[in-house]
């Protein structure tokens, strides 16, 4: 079956400092992948995706990039403020019709001043 | 207003007691979730919808019962809840394919005493 692994948590950074959140994944096919953000008290919200190999996905300076060769989705930003304090979830929608997303376990992140 | 909305926010119950989750979408999304997050665990599906009267088990369907009438309500029941139901839930929506995003609520806080 389908399967995503993030690496374990919390992580705690300084402000400014680079972050990396790993994500790899199993699945047949040619699946979407997708980070989800998840601020204290709320919901997940989408972060950023990609939908085929190759692809960059990018939104508020958050980047990863879809390497099919090492089935792998991680997160990086070059200069973390206290605001990215969350938790940061790795998803997969499977290829080949609607089926259940899969979602990673979740990396909190503490960012302190 | 528009998105998906959650209802109750937070819920004291007790064992025994019959308590129903309420999630509205406007977007008339096909798809409609039900998670569960806790601890150690991140998301779990309990139940899922491809539309109107279709509903499906997910992962952790026991003790739960879900229906979904009308496109735009898929509320969640415990039947009889019990301390191991103590979570918060999740209703998400989602276009259902590949490569689109799911949307969630706020979530619900239920504490089972």
């Amino acid at each position: 079956g389908n399967s995503v692994t993030q690496m374990e948590g919390p992580v705690t950074l300084s402000e400014e400092a680079f972050l990396t959140i790993n994500c790899t994944y199993t699945a047949t096919g040619y699946p979407s992948l997708f980070w989800y953000v998840q601020y204290p008290g709320e919901g997940l919200q989408l972060l950023l995706k990609a939908t085929k190999a190759d692809d960059k996905g990018s939104n508020k300076g958050f980047e990863a990039t879809y390497r099919k060769e090492t089935t792998s989705f991680h997160l990086e930003k070059g200069s973390v403020q206290v605001s990215d304090s969350a938790v940061y979830f790795c998803a997969l929608n499977p290829s080949g019709g609607y089926q259940k997303v899969t979602f990673g376990t979740g990396t909190k992140l503490q960012v302190i001043p | 207003d528009a998105g998906i909305t959650q209802s109750p926010r937070y819920k004291i119950t007790e064992t025994g007691r019959q308590v129903t989750l309420m999630c509205h979408q406007t977007w008339s999304h096909s798809y409609m979730f039900w998670y569960r997050q806790d601890l150690g665990h991140g998301l779990r599906l309990i139940y899922y919808s491809a539309a109107a009267d279709i509903t499906d088990k997910g992962e952790v369907p026991d003790g739960y019962v879900v229906s979904r009438s009308k496109t735009e309500n898929f509320p969640l029941t415990l039947e009889s809840a019990t301390r191991s139901q103590t979570s918060v839930y999740f209703c998400a929506s989602s276009e259902g394919g590949k490569s689109t995003e799911a949307f969630f609520g706020q979530g619900t806080r239920l504490t089972v005493v």
